[in-house]
């Protein structure tokens, strides 16, 4: 069965810190990758996805994240974090499988940015 | 406001009780998605639907779930029989377009509670 797997459960950060997230998908066909954001109080929203083409895709709020076919991955980077990116951070896959359509998300990753 | 909407935001129910939720897409969506949400999990999809047509129900849960979108507008998913392991987050999002790499809109979730 397709799992998405995210390396860190709570990332804690000072403000001006980098960042990475890892997530890695067990999927071997064509995906779709997204990273989708949760912050407090709020709902899901998409941050970036990925279709084909240039596996470096950029979305909102200066997050990039880089698509590694050879090793499953898509990780997610920001060079500098503000406190407000405090938030929980989902990495999905959508493909098909011997069901059907999927959209797997992984368990999250809480990301707590201090001041 | 223009979301996805849901209603009840909470149910608090005791077992053996069947419960219905109702999710409004933003209104030119045509795909509707449910998602079930458990403490420390990211969403576990369970049925979508591309304007009134079930794609796929192969992930619903049990037979005592079911799912609905009659017009093509709203939907409801109604859970039969309820039991304590059914407690969760219930999220329904919809997204515009044909393909699984659509970007989805997620409401804020109903909040199950079984007791």
């Amino acid at each position: 069965a397709q799992s998405v797997s995210q390396h860190n459960h709570h990332v804690i950060l000072s403000e001006a810190a980098s960042l990475e997230l890892g997530c890695n998908y067990s999927y071997g066909g064509t995906v779709n990758l997204f990273w989708y954001v949760q912050y407090p109080g709020q709902h899901l929203q998409l941050l970036l996805k990925y279709f084909s083409g240039d596996p470096l895709v950029k979305g909102i709020k200066g997050f990039e994240a880089e698509f590694i076919k050879s090793k499953f991955s898509f990780n997610l980077r920001k060079p500098s974090v503000q406190w407000s990116d405090t938030a929980e951070y989902f990495c999905a896959v959508t493909a098909v499988d011997n069901y059907g359509q999927n959209f797997v998300f992984g368990p999250g990753t809480r990301l707590s940015v201090l001041p | 406001d223009t979301g996805v909407s849901q209603d009840p935001r909470h149910k608090i129910t005791k077992r053996g009780q069947n419960v219905t939720f109702r999710c409004d897409p933003i209104s030119e969506h045509n795909r509707l998605y449910w998602y079930r949400q458990t403490l420390g999990q990211g969403p576990e999809f369970l049925t979508y639907f591309q304007n009134e047509a079930q794609l796929e129900k192969s992930r619903l849960l049990s037979d005592r779930f079911s799912a609905e979108r009659p017009k093509g507008s709203f939907s409801t998913l109604e859970i039969q029989r309820t039991e304590q392991g059914d407690s969760a987050m219930y999220l329904c999002a919809s997204s515009l377009g044909g393909t699984s790499g659509s970007e989805q809109y997620f409401g804020p979730g109903t909040r199950l509670t079984v007791t």
